[in-house]
């Protein structure tokens, strides 16, 4: 099974307003990485956190990183039109496996 | 320069074949990682490959394999598909092995019939 998990599994807001997506896993890692994909094709990197880091921003990205519960949030602020897509959270553990959430699908409403 | 490259686009064949997929990295990464998306699903991992060598595997049948070849570019081999093969092949290469971010291709489409 898939190691992370993404909550909500869909979230529509207007334009201009925040939005924030959850991610839990399961076990150890190294680092977990946040991906935006359009339509089903290829994947975009956006933002990478060390398993020792807490906190990273990214232009309208904020990411956190919390060990001890086993979950990050993303959060996208000031949201726009072209930031609909489906976000992924990814983990990479000890083993060098990586794995994906099951995926947020964003809808920013004009 | 470019990025990720995926062969082919889209391809049709039918149960009980056996299909190959390619991958070229983006110059200078030398890891290569292969994963199927369902869809609906997240991407779910199959091979990473660092340097020739196979790096981490994930729950997958031996009917799947891979290889990565001199110039880093990859190869991933799906034997007897299954309908259930259908699905977006993507392709990522990374600088190193770990703890780097991942450059996703486009994919390709596989569809079974």
């Amino acid at each position: 099974s898939q190691q992370g998990e993404e909550d909500p599994q869909a979230l529509s807001i207007q334009e201009g307003e925040n939005a924030t997506m959850n991610c839990s896993y399961k076990t150890s890692i190294n680092n977990l990485q946040w991906y935006r994909q359009n339509s089903g094709r290829g994947l975009v990197h956006l933002i990478l956190i060390r398993s020792n880091e807490r906190e990273k921003h990214s232009g309208r990205l904020r990411v956190t990183l919390d060990t001890s519960k086993k979950s990050s949030s993303l959060l996208i602020t000031a949201s726009r039109a072209a930031d609909t897509a489906s976000y992924f959270c990814a983990t990479e553990n000890t083993g060098n496996q990586f794995y994906f959430g099951t995926g947020t699908s964003l809808t920013v409403i004009p | 320069d470019a990025g990720v490259t995926q062969s082919p686009t889209h391809l049709i064949k039918t149960r009980g074949q056996h299909v190959t997929l390619r991958c070229s990295p983006i110059s200078g990464h030398k890891s290569v990682s292969w994963y199927q998306q369902v869809l609906g699903q997240g991407p779910q991992f199959i091979f990473q490959y660092y340097e020739k060598e196979e790096r981490g595997r994930g729950n997958f049948p031996d009917r799947f394999s891979a290889r990565q070849f001199p110039n880093y570019s990859s190869e991933l081999n799906v034997n007897a598909l299954l309908l259930g093969d259908s699905a977006l092949y993507l392709c990522a290469s990374s600088e190193d092995s770990h703890s780097y971010e991942q450059y996703f291709g486009p994919g390709t489409r596989l569809t079974v019939t």
